[in-house]
């Protein structure tokens, strides 16, 4: 099945620093999700995007939804140990049940 | 909040056992979902489940069943365990009531077969 690209796979960033991470897909979709997974846990939904250019932030958490609708942004603003975890995008092309995933991005905050 | 459950956090098998994995949510949802987890792979789509007893094949359904026999609980089954199913198995569900229907997720299963 189809993918989505994730970037970047992991990072590390120090305590108080921004956090930028990105999905690109080849297919056009109307709607991404955003997931936060700890370690041992299910992926938690972050925030919904339904409409391109769709600017959406939850906490310190803020996601865009591209123009072209085949990415995705999140940014975390002033990390904190907390936010330590794996990011998925998810993305759907018709609005219905069908998710496709992306491979994620492991971050690691720096106390 | 909506609440899936899976009936275990870790379950070790052995070849060839036959194996159940019980996923419950609480929120009349209509869509119920299994995916495997493993590195560098991401989630993919094992089966899926739109109604009581009606079931589609994800992506990769070879060496799986499942069961769906009251809307709030979804089975995954592993008919004849083998070691290239050890894994991370997450239960998600949605509704169709809900715009575009983003998936929710329980805690994971995470399977080794001996």
């Amino acid at each position: 099945g189809q993918q989505l690209n994730q970037s970047p796979q992991s990072m590390f960033i120090q305590e108080g620093e921004d956090v930028s991470m990105n999905c690109t897909s080849s297919s056009i979709f109307n709607t991404w999700l955003w997931y936060k997974q700890d370690p041992g846990e299910g992926p938690v939904l972050l925030i919904a995007l339904y409409k391109a250019g769709e600017l959406t932030s939850n906490g310190r958490l803020t996601a865009q939804f591209g123009i072209t609708r085949k990415d995705s942004f999140l940014n975390i603003s002033a990390s904190i140990p907390s936010d330590v975890g794996i990011y998925f995008c998810a993305g759907s092309t018709s609005g219905t049940y069908k998710y496709i995933f992306g491979t994620g991005t492991r971050l690691k905050v720096l106390a | 909040d909506v609440k899936v459950t899976q009936s275990s956090r870790y379950l070790v098998k052995r070849t060839g056992e036959k194996v159940f994995l019980e996923c419950v949510q609480d929120m009349d949802h209509e869509n119920m979902f299994w995916y495997r987890q493993d590195p560098g792979l991401g989630l993919r789509l094992i089966y899926f489940s739109y109604d009581v007893k009606m079931k589609e094949k994800g992506d990769i359904p070879e060496g799986y069943s499942v069961s769906r026999e009251k809307k709030e609980r979804f089975s995954l089954i592993l008919e004849s365990a083998s070691t290239n199913q050890t894994s991370m198995y997450l239960c998600a569900s949605s509704s169709i009531r809900t715009r575009n229907q983003p998936q929710h997720f329980g805690d994971g299963t995470r399977l080794s077969i001996l």
